[in-house]
C-alpha cells in the first residue's frame, strides 16, 4: 500500500518564478494538508484541502495557492518567489475520521529558490 | 506566536539509557498531542499520541505523558536504541480548527552506542 507520494523530490526555482508541487494521498485518505518546513524549524500548516475545497488557511500570503482533484491528489502552486521560500514541503494526507495517528506525511519536495 | 514550544534542540544519549524529550504549549484549547520523528530526506512519521482527557500512553519503548495544568507534555524512550537517532517534533492538534497540527521546533536525538 503506497503511503504519501510527492513529486518532484527536489527543485531549483529563480526568484520570480511560479513553481508546482504536486502530492497523492495515502489509499482510503481523503484530506489533504501541506506544509513548510525551513531549515532548522518545525513544519509550519499552509493550507488545507478537502472535497476539493481549501477548509483551512495558515499564516502565508495569496502566492501560496492549491487545489484538490476528485481523485484526492492535490497541488501547491508558489507564485513570485522569494528566496524566504526556499524550504522542505511536505503534503499530509488523513482519513476522515482522522484516527489517532494523525496525519500520513510524504517524504517532501526540496524547493531551493537562487 | 509560537504556541508548541521544544526547549532542548539536541540530545546526546547513550545506548540503553533513558531518552526525555519536552514540550510546551501555550494553548489550552489543544485536544490532541503527538510525537512525530523525522530522519533526513524522510517525511516525519507517527510515534504516539496522547488524547488531552489522559495523562499517559505508553506503546512499546515509547511513552507520553501529559500534565495540563504545566502544559507540558514528554516523550520518555526506555531503552534508547542507536536506530532512535533523528529529530524528534511534537505537534498538537485541536478539532475545533480541523485538526490541523502546530508544530514544535524540533530535538535532534543522537543515541551512542
Amino acid at each position: 500500500d503506497a503511503g504519501v507520494t510527492q513529486s518532484p523530490t527536489h527543485l531549483i526555482k529563480t526568484r520570480g518564478q511560479q513553481v508546482t508541487l504536486r502530492c497523492s494521498p495515502k489509499s482510503g485518505h481523503d484530506t489533504v494538508s501541506w506544509y513548510q518546513q525551513a531549515l532548522g524549524q518545525g513544519p509550519q500548516f499552509i493550507f488545507q484541502y478537502y472535497e476539493e475545497e481549501e477548509r483551512q488557511r495558515g499564516n502565508f500570503p495569496d502566492r501560496f495557492s492549491g487545489h484538490q482533484f476528485p481523485n484526492y491528489s492535490s497541488e501547491l502552486n508558489v507564485n513570485a518567489l522569494l528566496l524566504g521560500d526556499s524550504a522542505l514541503y511536505l503534503c499530509a494526507s488523513s482519513s476522515p475520521t482522522w484516527d489517532f495517528y494523525g496525519y500520513t506525511f510524504g517524504s517532501g519536495t526540496r524547493l531551493t529558490v537562487v | 506566536d509560537q504556541q508548541v514550544k521544544q526547549n532542548s534542540p539536541s540530545l546526546s544519549v547513550q545506548e540503553g539509557r533513558i531518552s526525555i524529550l519536552n514540550c510546551d504549549y501555550t494553548n489550552s484549547m489543544f485536544d490532541y498531542f503527538l510525537w512525530y520523528k523525522k530522519y533526513p530526506a524522510e517525511g516525519p512519521t507517527f510515534l504516539i499520541s496522547i488524547s488531552s482527557i489522559k495523562d499517559k500512553n505508553e506503546d512499546g519503548r515509547f511513552t507520553v505523558f501529559l500534565n495540563k495544568s504545566a502544559k507540558h507534555l514528554s516523550l520518555h524512550i526506555v531503552p534508547s536504541q542507536p536506530g532512535d537517532s533523528a529529530v524528534y517534533f511534537c505537534a498538537a492538534s485541536r478539532k475545533a480548527a480541523g485538526n490541523k497540527l502546530t508544530f514544535g521546533g524540533g530535538t535532534r536525538v543522537l543515541v551512542k552506542p
